[in-house]
């Protein structure tokens, strides 16, 4: 079956503005992760959602990200007035459910942000 | 939190060769899940093994398999018969089975060469 897509594949944007990321799990799967991988911190936690909801929100690094999901299935990840060192691949990845379950992840959205 | 190292930032191997990816981690919990994947150029993360740490036999998948040593909490990954399609970076991740706590912590990774 299809794997978990992820879009825009790359995102350029100017620092100040708004971005949306969006992932589309793979069916059936109930869990969701965001993830972020960036040359000087590495791949660290962001997020995760058991359906629609979001008990652990620990790992978003301010205010101005902000993540939902909905219908169980697809989420989007916002950041708001977009920083130079929100530059970064940002991955999502989705599991079947939460406590033994493998996480698969999609491609990746490549954020740059000038 | 728990803290995964990977101390090899890159390793080259032969084709054909067998080439061992180090990773150990620091935890005070008994029961987590260890795993391997592998990233290449494409970004997209792709498991290759994993391992219950209540599980004492080592998994195996194909050319990769894992030496787990719960006592020293080292977990490494063998390739065997390298082919040119690992090249890759190559990440540990640990994951608590609390079910309070369910994001992967990762290692910094270790970069792939394979030589032809």
């Amino acid at each position: 079956g299809a794997g978990v897509s992820q879009s825009p594949s790359n995102k350029v944007t100017e620092k100040g503005k708004d971005v949306e990321l969006r992932c589309d799990p793979i069916s059936g799967h109930t869990a969701l992760y965001w993830y972020r991988q960036s040359l000087g911190q590495g791949l660290e936690f962001l997020i995760y959602f058991q359906g629609n909801s979001a008990p652990d929100k620990s790992g978003l690094p301010s205010d101005r990200f902000s993540a939902e999901r909905t219908g169980g299935s697809v989420s989007t990840l916002t950041i708001q007035r977009t920083q130079q060192e929100d530059s970064a691949v940002y991955l999502c990845a989705s599991s079947p459910g939460l406590v033994t379950d493998t996480q698969y992840f999609g491609p990746g959205t490549r954020l740059t942000v000038l | 939190a728990q803290t995964v190292t990977q101390s090899q930032p890159e390793m080259s191997v032969q084709e054909a060769e067998t080439v061992t990816l180090s990773c150990t981690y620091d935890t005070s919990e008994s029961d987590y899940y260890l795993f391997w994947y592998k990233q290449p150029p494409s970004r997209q993360m792709i498991l290759v093994i994993r391992q219950e740490a209540y599980k004492q036999q080592n998994a195996t998948e194909n050319r990769f398999s894992v030496n787990f040593q719960k006592a020293a909490k080292s977990f490494s990954l063998k390739i065997s018969d390298s082919q040119l399609g690992d090249a890759a970076m190559y990440f540990c991740a640990y994951r608590s089975a609390s079910s309070r706590d369910y994001k992967l912590s990762f290692g910094a990774g270790t970069t792939v060469t394979v030589r032809a």
